[in-house]
């Protein structure tokens, strides 16, 4: 059974840093591409970034690009979220997801129980 | 960016009713395009990919037509579990993915 379960999540003040992890199971983790999607409260889903299968190419949202950087350890079958800078517009419950298989896919086929971040003085 | 919009943003249907739910996008999105289902308090799931084709262990009442801007996920004969917002999202220019605000189906 496919698992990706986040953790990390956590009250942080404006311009700290917070970092994600995603724990994966189930699945041959080195060969999918993995992203982080975020949902502010009451709002709707928005990518975050993406990383391919062997983490040699990264991809990040203009809105957290610079600011954040995501990685992975195919080793420990762990991805995750280095958060910098934080602002209070960030504050979201995050998810991790699977690329779904194939050449052309792009759609999410397995996500995480999502992890909080608050950012608040 | 490709901006996807969805309507109606609220839908109340009657339990089984059919739901009708549309997705546009600003540019062709060819048939990039899936549907996903959330519920209060917990993750997305993945209903439909490729526009038209269900996901692993997704119900015959779900299904998606559509391609290039225009997208339609249909829920036939709408039973009290699938009441929660739908959210589509194309993936043409992968790995940058855009949602819809979502749609809410909501009990009539």
């Amino acid at each position: 059974e496919v698992q990706l379960v986040e953790s990390g999540g956590d009250l942080v003040q404006p311009g700290g840093s917070l970092r994600l992890s995603c724990a994966a199971s189930g699945f041959t983790f080195s060969t999918y591409a993995m992203h982080w999607v975020r949902q502010a409260p009451g709002k709707g889903l928005e990518y975050v970034s993406a990383i391919s299968s062997n983490g040699g190419s990264t991809y990040h949202a203009d809105s957290v690009k610079g600011r954040f950087t995501i990685s992975r350890d195919n080793s420990k079958n762990t991805l995750y979220l280095q958060m910098g800078s934080l602002r209070a517009e960030d504050m979201a419950v995050y998810y991790c997801a699977r690329r779904g298989p194939g050449y052309g896919s792009g759609w999410l086929d397995y996500w995480g129980q999502g992890t909080l971040v608050t950012v608040s003085s | 960016e490709i901006v996807m919009t969805q309507s109606p943003v609220t839908l109340s249907v009657s339990p089984g009713e059919r739901a009708t739910l549309s997705c546009r996008a600003s540019q062709s999105v060819s048939s990039n395009l899936a549907w996903y289902q959330q519920k209060p308090g917990q993750a997305p799931r993945l209903l439909i990919y490729g526009a038209s084709t269900r996901a692993t262990g997704i119900p015959a009442r779900f299904s998606g037509s559509g391609s290039g801007t225009e997208f339609t996920l249909t829920i036939t004969s709408l039973q009290s579990e699938d009441f929660a917002v739908y959210y589509c999202q194309q993936y043409n220019n992968w790995p940058s993915l855009t949602f819809g605000g979502g749609t809410k189906v909501e009990i009539k």
